[in-house]
């Protein structure tokens, strides 16, 4: 199967700092990537969708000026928590989905805790 | 709109059982539906995807999936569990008309295998 990568995958920052996270695809390129954020114990939720070269389409209630998402080349997406708050601790996850498939492949996550 | 249900926070067998996790879907037209399988703290991990053909899907690890059109099922089955198949499982429908790469996934079932 594909492989998506996530870096890192945990971290601790200050509130009021921002935080990147770094999706990328390591044997396949992806137009499309997605982000999506997991609290505890319960399922996931899609952010936003990344798309390569162009503005990224956000769920609704997601705040775009708080995760800004950059989708610069083919197999890196990138999604950047501005001004972080303790309420924005969570699991971050992206996936990717193939061209010649039709699963989509997850990275390992990015467990994000604001103090 | 699309939604997936699973019905059971929990799902607890002894090892060498068979067992079930349940999900339900409710989509328009015809549905993309996978499993998915996560670890603590690691993304997640496909075993298999329904999108045409026959009712009975075989994927990863020994794990089978049902079809059910008339019931909107789509449990997720093994003949014999393993202490290590002990994990919190996500059924998944694609949202949208056909394989959009987005996903709306259940709840989350936590699998517990005894041995």
């Amino acid at each position: 199967g594909a492989v998506v990568s996530q870096h890192p995958s945990w971290v601790i920052c200050k509130s009021g700092t921002s935080v990147k996270i770094e999706c990328r695809s390591l044997d396949f390129q992806a137009t499309t990537m997605f982000w999506y954020r997991q609290f505890p114990k319960q399922s996931l939720m899609l952010m936003a969708t990344s798309n390569e070269g162009s503005k990224a389409t956000y769920e609704q209630g997601v705040e775009k000026d708080k995760f800004l998402i950059n989708h610069a080349s083919l197999t890196l997406s990138t999604l950047t928590v501005t001004s972080a708050h303790p309420e924005d601790s969570s699991f971050y996850i992206c996936s990717a989905r193939v061209s010649w498939g039709t699963e989509a492949f997850f990275g390992q996550g990015t467990r994000l805790t604001v103090v | 709109a699309q939604s997936v249900a699973q019905p059971e926070d929990q799902v607890n067998v002894a090892e060498g059982n068979p067992l079930t996790v349940k999900c339900t879907y409710s989509v328009s037209g015809n549905p993309y539906l996978f499993w998915y399988v996560q670890y603590p703290n690691r993304g997640l991990q496909f075993l298999l995807k329904y999108i045409t053909g026959d009712n009975l899907v075989k994927g990863s690890y020994g794990f089978e999936a049902e079809f059910n059109k008339s019931q909107t099922s789509f449990h997720l089955k093994k003949p014999s569990a393993l202490v290590s198949d002990s994990a919190l499982y996500f059924c998944a429908v694609s949202r949208g008309s056909g394989n959009t790469g987005k996903l709306i996934f259940g709840q989350g079932t936590t699998l517990q295998v005894k041995p």
